[in-house]
């Protein structure tokens, strides 16, 4: 149980394009999501934590309007990067937590992502 | 503040031997502290988590220990093997939606 899927796994865009990466919880309903980005030897930096059904709450420095989320439902969450460019290449990981399991967090594969 | 503190960065042992990685973190109110295993390019895994309400959890070969006073947990690895050899990553829940803060990560390298 408590399997979340990302898609895609590995996406090449060109800069000034838009990416988005879809977070799905495959056998529980995710209350919330959340999104990482982690950079190559680096930890886990959380960007925004997405509540079903209401606005993305962003971490400090992350760019809303860069950075879109929507959860519109209870097994989906999206992130949509807008105007991409080099340095946003990354590692984007979400994770998703079911209120019916306290706090655990369970990892999607992860997205990696390349602008060119 | 919100840091949670790791050490140390790298961790080197013998197969058969021990591992022990050390987090800190600084939110008095965390309640929850879970620890991730990440394989190169893969999701981080929960491996083994503790909550506020106890002080030491084990699982097999994994333990955790935590003390609340001094706002420390830790990581215990007993007879480690080479399939052990992965970054560890602690973490504590900070804030009213119980997100969670991650500390840096530690390359554990289990020598044959």
């Amino acid at each position: 149980g408590a399997v979340v899927s990302q898609h895609p796994s590995r996406v090449i865009c060109k800069s000034g394009t838009s990416v988005k990466i879809e977070c799905r919880s495959l056998d529980f309903q995710a209350t919330t999501m959340f999104w990482y980005r982690q950079f190559p030897k680096q930890s886990l930096m959380l960007m925004a934590t997405s509540n079903e059904g209401s606005k993305a709450t962003y971490e400090q420095g992350v760019e809303k309007d860069k950075f879109l989320i929507n959860h519109a439902s209870l097994t989906l969450s999206t992130l949509t990067v807008t105007s991409a460019h080099p340095e946003d290449s990354s590692f984007y990981i979400c994770s998703a937590r079911a209120t019916s399991l306290l706090n655990e967090q369970f990892f999607g594969p992860g997205t990696r992502l390349t602008v060119l | 503040g919100e840091n949670v503190e790791q050490h140390p960065s790298t961790l080197s042992v013998q197969e058969g031997d021990s591992a022990v990685i050390k987090c800190t973190y600084s939110d008095s109110a965390s309640n929850y502290f879970p620890w991730y295993k990440q394989e190169l390019g893969k999701r981080p895994q929960l491996i083994i988590d503790i909550r506020s309400n106890v002080g030491e959890k084990k699982d097999q070969r994994i333990a955790v220990t935590l003390n609340k006073t001094a706002k420390h947990f830790s990581l215990h690895i007993t007879e480690t093997q080479p399939e052990d050899s992965a970054v560890y990553f602690c973490a504590a829940s900070i804030g009213g939606n119980n997100r969670l803060a991650f500390g840096k990560g530690n390359q554990v390298v289990v020598i044959p």
